[in-house]
C-alpha cells in the first residue's frame, strides 16, 4: 500500500468551476500536510500547508483535513486555465525521520 | 522570499562522465535534499543533509554521492553517469515554520546522459 495516494486523473473542470483534489494517507500518526503545484517542466511550488482538522483558506484555495478518515483535500474555487497543473499531496509521517512523502500527483486541466 | 537555485536548467553529458549538480539556498536552512523525478515514478529522494558535513542516504542513493561543505550549498555528484540517470533533478531546502517544516524546491536540472 502506498503511503500517500492520489487519483492520478486527469481531472478536467470548466473555467469558473470548483476543482476538488483528494489525497489519502496511511500513517495515522501523520501531523503535517502540504499541497504543491507543479506546472509541466517546472519544479513543485508549495501552495498550502495544513496541520489541524478542518479547513484552511488562502485566496481561491481551501485545504481540508480529516485525520480520523486520513484524508486531505484541496479545493480550487473559480478555477482558471492557469490552474492547469499537476497537484502533489505531501505528508510528514510520524516514522519518516521528518521527511516528506509525496503522492504521485493529480493532473488538473481547466477548460476555457 | 525563499530562494533555492540550481547551477543549470539543462545539462547534457556523456556516459561515464563525472557530473556535478550544484544547489544553493540563501535562507540559512539547515536541511537540504536531492530528488529525482521521472514520469510514472514520481519524486524519489536520493540524499539529504540536516547539517554541514552531514549526509544521509535516501531511497535511491546508488550511483550518487553528495557534498555539503557549507550550509548554503549542497552538491549532487554522479560518479560515472549512465543513461538510466537521465532525469529531472530537484534540490530542496526547508526550515521550521512554527508548527512544522516547510520545504521549497529549486527550479530543477534536466539532465540527459547520452
Amino acid at each position: 500500500q502506498k503511503e500517500v495516494e492520489q487519483n492520478s486523473g486527469p481531472l478536467s473542470v470548466p473555467e469558473g468551476a470548483i476543482a476538488s483534489l483528494n489525497c489519502t494517507y496511511s500513517d495515522r500518526g501523520s501531523q503535517s500536510f502540504f499541497w504543491y503545484r507543479q506546472y509541466s517542466g517546472k519544479s513543485p511550488e508549495l501552495i498550502m500547508s495544513i496541520y489541524s482538522n478542518g479547513d484552511k483558506e488562502d485566496g481561491r484555495f481551501t485545504a481540508q483535513l480529516n485525520k480520523a478518515s486520513q484524508y486531505v483535500s484541496l479545493l480550487i474555487r473559480d478555477s482558471q486555465p492557469s490552474d492547469s497543473a499537476t497537484y502533489l499531496c505531501a505528508v510528514i509521517a510520524s516514522g519518516s525521520a521528518r521527511q516528506l512523502t509525496f503522492g504521485s500527483g493529480t493532473q488538473l486541466t481547466v477548460l476555457p | 522570499d525563499v530562494k533555492v537555485t540550481q547551477s543549470s536548467r539543462y545539462l547534457v553529458k556523456r556516459t561515464g562522465e563525472k557530473v556535478f549538480l550544484e544547489c544553493v539556498q540563501d535562507m540559512d536552512h539547515e536541511n537540504m535534499f536531492w530528488y529525482r523525478q521521472d514520469p510514472g515514478l514520481g519524486l524519489r529522494l536520493i540524499y539529504f543533509s540536516y547539517d554541514v558535513k552531514m549526509k544521509e542516504k535516501g531511497d535511491i542513493p546508488e550511483g550518487y554521492s553528495v557534498s555539503r561543505e557549507k550550509k548554503e550549498r549542497f552538491s549532487l555528484i554522479l560518479e560515472s553517469a549512465s543513461t538510466n540517470q537521465t532525469s529531472m533533478y530537484l534540490c530542496a531546502s526547508r526550515a521550521w515554520a512554527g508548527y512544522s517544516y516547510e520545504q521549497y524546491f529549486g527550479p530543477g536540472t534536466r539532465l540527459t546522459v547520452t
